[in-house]
């Protein structure tokens, strides 16, 4: 079935760091990919999305680019900030499957002065 | 911005109790969706409604837990009895339609602990 795994964390970073997040996912047909993101003690946020292979998404400086050839959806960031502290979910979702979204386990992200 | 609101934020049960969750989605949007989230896990989908009908309950323990959506706008998902393994985030989320491609928005959830 399809599935999402992402790079455990926690991961720590310095501010003004570079960040990346890897994502690959495991799907029969032609996904759509996303990236939530979420607060502490908050629901969940979409933060960029990709509906085709070679998209890319982006949003507050964070980006990611749909890799067919690699089933891959790695996030990035130029340059963390301490508000960019939260969990980030890869996740996809299938025409097939009725749009049911899946999500990964989350990454935890601490970004410190 | 418009939010889907869910109540209460919080809620502590001892096990065996009965307990009820609320969600308010976007206005206008068609389908609504509950996920139970575990500590350190992503959002896990129970229940996924379009208006008024059940579309997926698959992963619901329909033993314990009911999810309605009357007139197609709030909904409520409720636990009888409750049990310790039923601690977790409930979301709810909603889409304007049935896209695969569209993306969520969910609300702040509500975090339940059973004792």
């Amino acid at each position: 079935g399809n599935s999402v795994t992402q790079m455990e964390g926690p991961v720590t970073l310095s501010e003004e760091a570079f960040l990346t997040i890897n994502c690959t996912y495991t799907a029969t047909g032609y996904p759509s990919l996303f990236w939530y993101v979420q607060y502490p003690g908050e629901g969940l946020q979409l933060l960029l999305k990709a509906t085709k292979a070679d998209d890319k998404g982006s949003n507050k400086g964070f980006e990611a680019t749909y890799r067919k050839e690699t089933t891959s959806f790695h996030l990035e960031k130029g340059s963390v900030q301490v508000s960019d502290s939260a969990v980030y979910f890869c996740a996809l979702s299938e025409e097939t499957s009725y749009d049911k979204v899946i999500f990964g386990p989350g990454t935890s992200l601490s970004v410190i002065p | 911005e418009a939010e889907v609101a869910q109540s209460p934020r919080y809620k502590i049960t001892e096990k065996s109790q009965a307990v009820a969750f609320w969600c308010d989605p976007i206005s206008g949007h068609a389908t609504l969706y509950w996920y139970r989230q575990i500590l350190g896990q992503g959002p896990e989908l129970l229940v996924q409604f379009q208006d008024e009908s059940v579309v997926d309950d698959s992963q619901l323990p329909k033993d314990r837990f009911s999810a309605e959506r009357l007139k197609g706008v709030d909904s409520t998902l409720k636990i009888q009895p409750a049990e310790l393994g039923d601690s977790a985030m409930y979301l709810c989320a909603s889409s304007l339609e049935a896209q695969f491609n569209y993306g969520y928005t969910f609300g702040s959830g509500t975090r339940l602990t059973v004792v």
